[in-house]
């Protein structure tokens, strides 16, 4: 099992551009979110999904949309890159009620 | 609303001594509690959990956690700690209710385990 991948590794943008954040799972886990990681904020949750077809916010939505249109796969768009949303973005996948399993992470430059 | 609150930065203990790091929550319904681990420029890894049962729960690389009902305290343990235990150290809080499949975070304690 490959786990949790997530393409690309890094990525640099220029304010206003959008691109795709790639996502996705062998494991058959229902359960899957982005969180973003910021220095002293911890990983806050951007957006989950409880299975194809459903998709919900977390705490910080804003600037992002997500689609689950299969199991194995959860892309993040940024519709139009902001300064604020550099950070590096985690993918995680799990089994209802269980332990995630997280992506290696996109680090993400907007200038 | 459900939130976790990981009240030290970081944490500091000299090697074989035990460490603590502290973790609280707050839930409406029956808490499912994790930690997990992240090396540098990695993603988390899982340590432990607790769902329901034993209110001491071991996990990886010899750690342990004592899940505190009436204190809403989770906090992290080891009895002797290691220098490659060094690392950022996150708890997590998931609301039991059917339906809540949030998973919030903590900010995270760097732990640093000194020679």
């Amino acid at each position: 099992n490959a786990g949790v991948t997530q393409t690309p590794k890094f990525q640099v943008l220029k304010t206003g551009q959008s691109m795709t954040l790639q996502c996705a799972q062998d494991m058959n886990h229902e359960y899957m979110s982005w969180y973003r990681q910021d220095p002293g904020m911890g990983l806050r949750l951007i957006h989950y999904s409880v299975g194809a077809g459903i998709t919900d916010q977390g705490e910080v939505p804003n600037g992002y949309n997500v689609s689950r249109s299969t199991t194995e796969d959860f892309p993040l768009r940024l519709l139009s890159a902001a300064p604020s949303q550099t950070s590096v973005y985690f993918c995680a996948s799990s089994p209802a009620y269980n332990e995630q399993f997280f992506g290696p992470g996109t680090r993400l430059t907007v200038l | 609303a459900q939130s976790v609150a990981q009240p030290e930065d970081q944490v500091n203990v000299a090697e074989g001594n035990p460490l603590t790091v502290k973790c609280t929550y707050s839930v409406s319904g029956n808490p499912y509690l994790f930690w997990y681990v992240q090396y540098p420029n990695r993603g988390l890894q899982f340590l432990l959990k607790y769902i329901t049962g034993d209110n001491l729960v071991k996990g990886s690389y010899g750690f342990e956690a004592e899940f505190n009902k009436s204190q809403t305290s989770f906090h992290l343990k080891k009895p002797s700690a290691l220098v490659s235990d060094s690392a950022l150290y996150f708890c997590a809080v998931r609301e039991g209710s059917s339906g809540t499949y949030k998973y919030i975070f903590g900010t995270g304690t760097r732990l640093k385990v000194l020679a």
